[in-house]
């Protein structure tokens, strides 16, 4: 089954602890891509990746990390995670230049 | 740059009544558009998207969608909805390059009996 997947699905934890929210998916796209979602903003995007050892800033990169060292996996970095980061977190994938995105199923972080 | 609009931030319907959804964009270039569902503790997936030709788009669970160059609007519609079509709904708009998907702010449906 093609899929998205995202890890852990929950998580509290305290401000300046570092955290790693991972993302994986096995349908050999390229570009990948972390969106966090905020009531009354929508989705934002992160960072992105066009392929491994390629990655750039999105809207809101401030405070956060990525690495894509393989093709399948693209993890999501808080090296001193702070309250306002308190979101649901979403990773995508994208198969073609038409911009459909596959989404994982979130990772809501509270950050106390 | 591109940005979307969702007129409403929530739309209270009751079932089996039809419900539109309005979005507007605005970009300098030709986009694609989409509109993606969201249920309850769930990820995003698709429900329809706006490529090119037919400027009227049929998508999953009965929702369509039209696409108004002039006006740029892509409003989502559905004549009669269900309970289970209850969930927050969300337009976005590419602009014909890779990683630049721009969402709107949602529009939550609540549907009731």
């Amino acid at each position: 089954e093609a899929q998205v997947t995202q890890n852990p699905r929950y998580l509290i934890t305290v401000t300046g602890k570092k955290l790693t929210v991972t993302c994986s998916q096995n349908m050999n796209h390229e570009y990948m891509s972390w969106y966090r979602q905020d009531p009354g903003l929508g989705l934002r995007q992160i960072y992105y990746s066009m392929n491994v050892e390629v990655t750039d800033k999105g809207d809101v990169p401030e405070g956060y990390k990525v690495s894509r060292k393989e093709k399948r996996n693209f993890p999501l970095i808080l090296e001193s995670p702070s309250p306002n980061q308190t979101s649901l977190y979403f990773c995508a994938s994208q198969g073609d230049y038409t911009g459909e995105l596959f989404f994982g199923e979130g990772s809501r972080l509270t950050v106390l | 740059a591109q940005s979307v609009t969702q007129l409403d931030s929530q739309v209270p319907v009751f079932e089996e009544a039809p419900v539109e959804l309005r979005c507007n964009y605005s970009s300098s270039v030709s986009v694609y558009l989409f509109w993606y569902v969201q249920y309850p503790n769930q990820g995003l997936q698709l429900l329809l998207k706006y490529l090119s030709g037919s400027t009227l788009v049929k998508g999953i669970n009965g929702f369509e969608a039209e696409f108004n160059k002039s006006q740029t609007s892509f409003h989502l519609r559905k004549p009669s909805v269900h309970i289970s079509d209850t969930a927050e709904y969300f337009c976005a708009v590419s602009e014909l390059s890779w990683g630049k998907l721009q969402f709107g702010a949602g529009t939550q449906v609540v549907v009731t009996p």
